[in-house]
């Protein structure tokens, strides 16, 4: 089974610096994905960025970028220059790749970080 | 736009009263999800459907019932067996066969009354 665990249940960052949250898991697969989603005020899940595990090169989506580090199974979320609207719950998600069978559908979620842009 | 329709936002239970949460898309994806997500919590998996006729339990499938009878539309009905039903309840679709590239509704907020 696998887990996923987000040490910092609450963050708070001032606007324009920039903020870390962190996230590991743990796994037997080889192949899988990785992902970091925002959930705002309004509980909308949004994705904000996806790693896949076969790629060394670590993912980024201009602002956010992630330190991926496979045999640490480490796989942190930097945001750079913290905008107002970043404040949310983040969550750090897995799931196994194509061929893992049916745990292959399933999403595991760790239990989120709360990060707050101060003014 | 295409997209995922959860509706209501909001729904209240009484007690031993079933209700159906209905999740709609007009995405053409073939793969559908249920999640329930508790305060201070992630996403737990309810259900999922691959294809139309077909469904499998996710981690916490005792107290819900799904359908799938058109692409469309996967209902989740929380039945009076789920003691503990409030919680907020998100859809999600994908292609088939692409779990990694999932789209979430906005989901619906259940309470017991």
């Amino acid at each position: 089974a696998q887990t996923v665990t987000q040490s910092q249940p609450e963050m708070s960052v001032q606007e324009a610096e920039t903020v870390t949250l962190s996230c590991t898991y743990d796994t037997s697969e080889n192949n899988y994905y990785l992902f970091w989603y925002k959930q705002p005020p309004s509980r909308q899940m949004i994705l904000v960025i996806r790693q896949e595990a076969y790629k060394q090169q670590n993912a980024t989506e201009n602002r956010f970028s992630v330190n991926f580090q496979k045999a640490a199974k480490s796989f942190s979320l930097k945001i750079s220059d913290s905008q107002l609207g970043d404040t949310a719950m983040y969550f750090c998600a897995f799931i196994p790749g194509r061929n893992s069978g049916a745990g292959s559908y399933q999403l595991t979620f760790g239990k989120g970080t709360k990060l707050s842009v101060i003014p | 736009d295409g997209g995922i329709t959860q509706s209501p936002k909001y729904l209240f239970r009484k007690e031993g009263q079933n209700v159906t949460l209905s999740c709609e898309q007009n995405l053409n994806h073939d793969a559908m999800y249920w999640y329930r997500q508790d305060p201070g919590q992630g996403l737990r998996l309810i259900y999922y459907s691959q294809i139309v006729n077909d469904f499998q339990k996710g981690d916490i499938a005792e107290g819900y019932s799904v359908s799938r009878e058109k692409k469309e539309s996967f209902p989740l009905t929380v039945t009076s067996a789920q003691k503990n039903p409030t919680a907020f309840y998100l859809c999600a679709s994908s292609q088939r066969g692409k779990p990694s590239k999932l789209l979430f509704g906005s989901g619906t907020q259940l309470s017991v009354l």
